[in-house]
């Protein structure tokens, strides 16, 4: 089956740097996908990774290493805003995005 | 980014009536369109996929029966959920997308309850 793994919960302070891992299994990979969804709305699009690397978004960077069908979200200078739930999604080889279960990140101040 | 229309935002029915929620993508031609229901606290889980112009194909679990979904052109699609019942009561969200590895986009969910 098709699987992806995230935290359920995390805690960090304002101002401080999270990482948000996610890990995957699928049958076949065309992208993995960050969202942000904050309570009682729709998802919202953060980031994109095909290629192994990183891909930095002012405060918001994704990793992506696909021989271990690992990905992590970093967020730096985190704000009170960045309270959220963080959705990591794959595409797989029918392009269907298969969801994660979502990490709650909490900012303390 | 693209824009992904849904409405209503909220709506409140009795039980045994028919809801319809629309979905559509104002600014590109969305060759796929998906809906998800989400409970409190889940994550998203899908319901359908539907391309324009031919039925939807529904997820295991989900009564196509009940939740009748059209895709009736490149920038519509809506999802009628029929004889509604309170355990239908949830966050309905689509999402629309031009295939291929491109992003989705999402509407802006709609809140169903069932009285």
């Amino acid at each position: 089956g098709q699987n992806i793994d995230q935290p359920t919960e995390m805690t960090a302070t304002e101002g401080a740097i999270v990482q948000i891992n996610c890990t995957y299994q699928t049958s076949g990979f065309n992208g993995l996908f960050w969202y942000q969804q904050h309570a009682g709305e729709a998802p919202t699009f953060l980031s994109y990774n095909v290629l192994d690397g990183l891909e930095e978004k002012g405060r918001f960077s994704s990793f992506l290493s696909r021989s271990k069908g690992y990905s992590y979200l970093l967020l730096k200078e985190l704000q009170m805003k960045d309270s959220a739930s963080y959705l990591c999604a794959v595409k797989d080889s029918n392009y269907q995005l298969i969801w994660g279960a979502g990490t709650k990140l909490i900012i303390k101040p | 980014g693209a824009v992904v229309s849904q409405h209503p935002s909220w709506v409140i029915c009795k039980s045994g009536t028919s809801v319809k929620i629309e979905c559509r993508s104002l600014d590109f031609q969305a060759t796929t369109m998906f809906w998800y229901r989400q409970f409190p606290k889940q994550s998203l889980m899908l319901m359908a996929t539907s391309n324009e112009g031919s039925k939807a194909t529904y997820e295991q679990g989900v009564e196509k029966d009940k939740f009748l979904i059209n895709h009736a052109s490149l920038t519509l699609s809506t999802l009628t959920v029929t004889s509604a019942h309170p355990e239908d009561s949830s966050f309905y969200i689509c999402s629309a997308s031009t295939g291929g590895v491109t992003e989705a986009f999402f509407g802006q969910g709609t809140r169903l309850t069932v009285v």
